[in-house]
């Protein structure tokens, strides 16, 4: 299996310009968290999907954010505008939930966001 | 609330000696546990989980961990540390009423091995 892969994986841009990160689960999983992490405020939690359903956006630290997962296959966050203090490293994960057994997240390798 | 607690911010480590990481946490209901390691510029890596049985958990990279129902911790260990083990750790937690599988993170401890 390829991992959960997310692209870009660098992104620099300028304030006010819209950002858009992307990611693919896990074949097979059905749950899809969005996390930011930095060194001030370290790992957050933005956004989970399941079985393509927003459960919990309660993490999204403003309307300028916001998460779509039209697919099993494919989700997407996206920040619009930007501003500097967006810029963090942003990870998408997967898991398997079923019935109410959590299985363990699946970490992609980040989209390290730099806003200028 | 659930919660989880990693008390120290870094544990430094003689290469060869052995390592552990401390983490205690807070659920209703019987806890899943799991430990993370994130190596620099990459996301994290899952290493081991306790979801029910035996107490002692093996996972990846000859770590270990302890499932201590009356301390409610979840210490990570290993016998023998390596350089290489020197990463940052995450425990996390749900538990069995927890909703569609989210993971209550704690704050990293970061583990410095020296040679």
């Amino acid at each position: 299996d390829a991992g959960v892969i997310q692209s870009p994986r660098h992104e620099v841009t300028e304030m006010g310009q819209e950002v858009t990160l992307r990611c693919k689960p896990i074949s097979g999983h059905n749950s899809l968290f969005w996390y930011r992490q930095t060194m001030m405020r370290g790992l957050e939690l933005l956004i989970y999907f399941n079985n393509n359903v927003p459960i919990d956006d309660s993490g999204m630290p403003e309307d300028r954010f916001s998460a779509k997962m039209p697919n099993a296959s494919f989700s997407t966050l996206k920040i619009q505008p930007s501003e500097p203090r967006d810029s963090a490293v942003y990870f998408c994960a997967s898991s398997k939930v079923t019935g109410v057994i959590s299985y363990e997240q699946y970490f992609g390798p980040g989209t390290r966001l730099t806003v200028t | 609330a659930q919660s989880v607690a990693q008390p120290e911010d870094q544990v430094n480590v003689a290469e060869g000696n052995p390592l552990t990481v401390k983490c205690t946490y807070s659920v209703s209901g019987n806890p899943y546990l799991f430990w993370y390691v994130q190596y620099p510029n990459r996301g994290l890596q899952f290493l081991l989980k306790y979801i029910t049985g035996d107490n002692l958990v093996k996972g990846s990279y000859g770590f270990e961990a302890e499932f201590n129902k009356s301390q409610t911790s979840f210490h990570l260990k290993k016998p023998s540390a390596l350089v290489s083990d020197s990463a940052l750790y995450f425990c996390a937690v749900n538990h069995d009423g927890g909703s569609q599988g989210n993971l209550i993170f704690g704050k990293g401890t970061k583990l410095s091995v020296k040679p």
